[in-house]
């Protein structure tokens, strides 16, 4: 079993749309982290959360991390084709982190 | 400017023979990571080393060993390859309590 499950699997979404993807876990993480990873490519680290309720904005990207820090949400405003990629969540429950799945985005031009 | 830099980026093993992937970092990070990556599985922690001349065990370990040569390089060795190891292996690396930053993977099958 998956410590973090990450919904949708797939999204495949018009441009300009908008749209959230979700990173649960019955877990307690002490910060959470999202990346995003381009195909051929490692993931790149987008935002780090740490504080229950936290919200963190980058550009059209939107963070938050949950009021007990077992979950956490990516919502992106007017999606463009280059927010195509795998977002992965990682969180750390003690000493690692452990990373979820992934959403795999496909914005159409 | 390179970061995590993992070689080779592809290799190609038939089942018993054994590689060893290298991994070398350029910023000065004590920890450093060994993940492999399946579809429907997500990145999943084979070893890691929290300092120079430690290492321990992820969630997958068995089949792989790792050494870590000094503060910059962290090599994965594969004593017998099985088709089970097919996968693409990435390597990373850390501050103690940041971000991870990861190489751009190395491809292996095992036939």
């Amino acid at each position: 079993t998956q410590l973090l499950e990450q919904s949708p699997q797939f999204l495949s979404i018009q441009e300009g749309e908008n749209l959230t993807v979700y990173c649960n876990s019955s877990s307690v993480f002490s910060s959470l982290q999202w990346y995003r990873q381009e195909p051929g490519e490692g993931p790149v680290l987008l935002v780090t959360v740490v504080t229950g309720g936290e919200v963190k904005k980058l550009k059209r990207l939107t963070f938050q991390f949950g009021d007990a820090r077992k979950d956490s949400s990516l919502h992106i405003t007017a999606a463009q084709p280059g927010d195509t990629g795998l977002y992965l969540c990682a969180g750390k429950p003690s000493n690692q982190f452990y990373f979820g799945t992934g959403t795999s985005l496909t914005v159409i031009p | 400017n390179a970061g995590v830099t993992q070689t080779p980026k592809f290799q190609v093993l038939k089942t018993g023979q054994s590689m060893t992937l290298q991994c070398a970092q350029d910023m000065n990070h004590n920890s450093m990571y060994w993940y492999r990556q399946d579809p429907g599985m997500g990145l999943r922690l084979i070893y890691y080393s929290a300092s120079e001349g430690t290492t321990d065990k992820g969630e997958v370990p068995n089949g792989y060993n790792v050494s870590r040569l000094n503060k910059r390089e962290f090599s994965l060795r594969l004593e017998s390859a099985a088709p089970s190891q097919t996968s693409v292996y990435f390597c990373a690396s850390s501050r103690d309590t940041g971000g991870y930053t990861f190489g751009s993977g190395t491809r292996l099958t095992v036939v």
